[in-house]
């Protein structure tokens, strides 16, 4: 089956510590995206990155970071430095160019 | 001003109504808007995609584009249980074009027995 994972579904981390959420696609798509979704916001882009060994800054992405070494795979670290991390976050990919993005199940990240 | 502003309800009709949802957007190049739907604690799930002014039709679903007037809307016809969900509205081209999708704050759409 073709389709975006993410992993894991939930995560606790404390205050303080890195921690690095896994997305996953086998659907040959170039494009992929992160994205946080906090209650009663919309959802907010992270980064994205549109070709492997490449990405771009979003609209919040102070206090992430991620890599694209492989088409398949777009991991988002969350770092020490973010002051809100809480939040559930989602990854998703496109072919490219402006059109539809599909969205992985997501994560929802708790620091306490 | 939000760059793509939505009702964020709750919208409530009775099931086997017409539910309509509204979307206004900002950018006048904007290129292509979408429908997610997002039920309570799962992801979004694309439900239609419109690229050009006018009507189009999927099953229950119909969306339609005013660029002149920069609306996007949905149409549920036929409202069942199963379609109460937060629906959000995307739209491309923002903030310096690309692939990057601007996200509405949802509608949340409750079809009530």
């Amino acid at each position: 089956d073709g389709g975006i994972t993410q992993s894991p579904k939930y995560l606790f981390r404390k205050e303080g510590q890195n921690v690095t959420l896994s997305c996953e696609q086998n659907l040959n798509h170039d494009a992929m995206y992160w994205y946080r979704q906090d209650p009663g916001q919309g959802l907010r882009l992270i980064y994205y990155s549109q070709i492997v060994n490449d990405f771009q800054k979003g609209d919040i992405a102070e206090g992430y970071s991620v890599s694209r070494e492989k088409k398949e795979s777009f991991p988002l670290t969350v770092t020490s430095a973010q002051k809100n991390p809480t939040a559930f976050y989602l990854c998703a990919s496109s072919e490219g160019g402006p059109g539809e993005q599909y969205f992985g199940p997501g994560t929802r990240l708790t620091v306490t | 001003q939000k760059e793509v502003e939505q009702n964020s309800g709750p919208l409530s009709v009775p099931e086997g109504a017409i539910a309509s949802l509204n979307c206004t957007y900002s950018d006048r190049g904007s290129q292509s808007f979408f429908w997610y739907r997002q039920y309570s604690g799962k992801s979004p799930e694309l439900i239609m995609s419109i690229y050009s002014n006018g009507d189009k039709e999927d099953g229950r679903f119909t969306a339609q584009l005013n660029k002149a007037s920069q609306y996007v809307s949905l149409l549920i016809r036929d409202s069942q249980p199963s379609d109460s969900a937060t629906y959000l509205c995307a739209v491309n081209g923002l903030t310096g074009g690309g692939n990057k999708l601007t996200f509405g704050t949802g509608t949340q759409l409750k079809v009530e027995l």
